[in-house]
């Protein structure tokens, strides 16, 4: 069965440090995959897009790659601020306009 | 505002009553979704509509659950007979749909539901 896996468990950094979260799936063939941020009592908010012919893609401190051989993408937030504490949720496409969503990863940026 | 809005935002009932949930997407977007989210768990597909075609029911868990979109725009996600185990945040998310595949989806903040 399809299968989206992130680390359940909260990841602690040092602020000004890099953050990387993964993001694994089985059993997909994403045409793209969107990630996400979500603070406590809110809705997620769109942060970046990636196409399987796209093996990397920016916007300012984040990076994501994507890697369709590995089955695996990587968001990354560099010189990361505790602002950036959230959850971070991976989403794949699953057949026309409709994702499926990961477990997604609470990022805590420590002062 | 432009964004998606949700009511109400909070819903306390008792177990057996129905509860409507309401959702106002952005305007002009043809696809509309619906999931739920447990207590420090990802979002659970319910069911999307995309402009005047059948929705996907796909995700919805049982027959208690159904859901209307009015006239291509809002939308209302109805639970009969409620019981515990429905108690979860209720999101709403719209999208461009098929008049550009590939957008990113718009989410409310939700309604949080709780059955006692």
């Amino acid at each position: 069965s399809q299968k989206i896996e992130q680390n359940s468990e909260a990841l602690n950094i040092q602020e000004g440090k890099t953050a990387t979260l993964t993001c694994n799936y089985t059993n997909y063939s994403p045409a793209y995959l969107q990630w996400y941020r979500q603070d406590p009592g809110r809705g997620p908010v769109f942060l970046l897009l990636i196409r399987e012919n796209e093996k990397e893609k920016r916007k300012e401190r984040l990076k994501v790659t994507f890697d369709t051989t590995l089955k695996q993408s990587l968001f990354h937030i560099t010189a990361s601020q505790p602002a950036d504490s959230a959850t971070y949720l991976c989403a794949l496409d699953n057949a026309g306009n409709m994702l499926t969503f990961g477990g997604g990863t609470r990022l805590m940026v420590k002062p | 505002g432009a964004g998606v809005s949700q009511s109400p935002s909070n819903k306390v009932t008792e177990k057996g009553k129905d509860v409507e949930l309401r959702c106002d997407p952005i305007s002009g977007h043809t696809a509309l979704y619906w999931y739920r989210q447990s207590l420090g768990q990802g979002l659970e597909f319910l069911i999307y509509f995309q402009g005047n075609s059948a929705p996907d029911k796909s995700g919805l868990p049982s027959d208690r659950f159904s859901a209307e979109r009015t006239g291509g725009s809002v939308s209302t996600l109805t639970i009969q007979r409620t019981q515990q185990e429905d108690s979860a945040v209720y999101l709403c998310a719209s999208s461009l749909g098929l008049r550009m595949p590939n957008q990113p989806q718009h989410f409310g903040d939700g309604t949080r539901l709780s059955i006692l």
